[in-house]
């Protein structure tokens, strides 16, 4: 089992930039969450699909944000137009039983806005 | 305010020596899982407890839910350097909800040799 496969590991772009972040979920998962982790404010969800379809947005921060989940064994978050509060580490998990069930983390993104 | 309370937020103790950090929250929990992150890497699930007063053990880590299923605690017996890492915990609340998993803001842990 390859895990949970996330690309790239590191990510700098200028403010303004667009930004797209991948994810490979671990198969037969069929919940996929995107998290993103500072030091402020810890580990944050994003986001969370079941079976390809959004099911909780509401931990996105605006409207730059946006993520899709096209087929069972890919997901993309994409930050359009990025800006420099946006750099921090985001971790893609994917899980067999839904949201409080245990989670398979890949090893992140981290990403530098400056 | 964090649903969850993980205290000490950094711990930096000697090889040999035992610890115990700590996970609480006035709210009540279905179940606690906890995490264990190392340096450029993603948390990794050490264990779930589900059960109010379940102690579960892992070689050499202790791990216990209070009875009223609002508070956990991780006892490390002779930490090793290999101990050093992030400690997570995160819950699933007894009420629904779509976000159900919460997580701690973490205990940093040093073990130096």
């Amino acid at each position: 089992d390859a895990g949970v496969i996330q690309s790239p590991r590191h990510e700098v772009t200028e403010m303004g930039q667009e930004v797209t972040l991948r994810c490979k979920p671990i198969s037969g998962h069929d919940y996929l969450f995107w998290y993103r982790q500072t030091m402020m404010r810890g580990l944050e969800l994003l986001i969370y699909f079941n079976n390809n379809v959004p099911i909780d947005d509401s931990g996105m921060p605006e409207d730059r944000f946006s993520a899709k989940m096209p087929n069972a064994s890919f997901s993309t978050l994409k930050i359009q137009p990025s800006e420099p509060r946006d750099s921090a580490v985001y971790f893609c998990a994917s899980s067999f039983n839904g949201p409080g069930s245990p989670l398979h983390f890949g090893n992140g993104t981290r990403l530098t806005v400056t | 305010t964090q649903l969850l309370e993980q205290s000490p937020q950094f711990l930096s103790i000697q090889e040999g020596e035992n610890l115990t950090v700590y996970c609480n929250s006035s709210s009540v929990f279905s179940s606690l899982q906890w995490y264990r992150q190392e340096p450029g890497e993603g948390p990794v699930l050490l264990v779930t407890v589900v059960t109010g007063g379940e102690v579960k053990k892992l070689k050499r880590l202790t791990f216990q839910f209070g009875d009223a299923r609002k508070d956990s605690s991780l006892h490390i017996t002779a930490a090793q350097p290999g101990d050093t890492g992030l400690y997570l915990c995160a819950g699933t609340l007894s009420s629904g909800s779509a976000r159900q998993l919460t997580f701690g803001s973490g205990t940093q842990l040093t073990v130096l040799p």
